[in-house]
């Protein structure tokens, strides 16, 4: 079954680095998403990605955050300057989209997630 | 700002019985309505999507949607001790360029 992937499982830096978490969206899918999960709260929104351009961003998006699909496959989230509380679990997750037709157009399926720690 | 509310729990239910979970949301715009299961320190696991009002049943599980009163439930019935884990509720904007999840409730199953 299609899945999709996320690279690293686990990424330790130190405050003040620049991270990359990298993504690979199952292949048939449009619409590609990155949320973050701070240990014990809510799966926040942070950015959502259609047709080689952000479609929408939350406040948390802000100029410290980047994304990029380099290639037909990778989506990735970069992160400049890392902050201590940007310690968190960051799920990437992706959507058939509406041309992909049938019931399941909208549903999200996510990956196992990067979780990033920051010392 | 558009919310989605849901009890933070724990809820408590004996193996075999019906668990109850309950959703909120803000935007009356919103179609598009999720059921995730999360186990701690995993990815969101899908469990039932729906659309329109009414029931869905799948398995074990329904989900049921009411858009006038801007609330969406998950029933599971004979529950297992597997079924011990946190419930999100995920809910779409007028788009799906953006999806807003709840805090979500934290089912105990005992045996």
């Amino acid at each position: 079954e299609p899945e999709v992937t996320q690279t690293p499982s686990h990424q330790v830096t130190q405050m003040g680095q620049e991270v990359i978490l990298r993504c690979v969206p199952i292949s048939n899918h449009l619409y590609f998403y990155w949320y973050r999960q701070i240990l014990g709260q809510k799966v926040e929104f942070l950015v959502s990605f259609y047709n080689n351009e952000i479609s929408e961003k939350s406040e948390i998006f802000d100029d410290q955050f980047s994304v990029e699909r380099p290639d037909g496959s990778n989506f990735t989230l970069k992160i400049r300057s890392t902050k201590l509380e940007d310690s968190a679990m960051y799920f990437c997750a992706s959507t058939p989209g509406q041309l992909a037709g049938g019931p399941g157009w909208s549903i999200q399926y996510f990956g196992a997630g990067t979780r990033l720690s920051v010392l | 700002q558009k919310e989605v509310e849901q009890n933070s729990g724990p809820l408590s239910v004996p193996e075999g019985a019906i668990a109850s979970l309950n959703c909120t949301y803000s935007d009356r715009g919103s179609q598009s309505f999720f059921w995730y299961r999360q186990y701690s320190g995993k990815s969101p696991e899908l469990i039932m999507s729906i659309y329109s009002n009414g029931d869905k049943e799948d398995g074990r599980f329904t989900a049921q949607l009411n858009k006038a009163s801007q609330y969406v439930s998950l029933l599971i019935r004979d529950s297992q001790p597997s079924d011990s884990a946190t419930y999100l509720c995920a809910v779409s904007g007028d788009n799906f360029n953006k999806f807003y999840f709840g805090s979500g409730t934290k089912l105990n199953v005992k045996p």
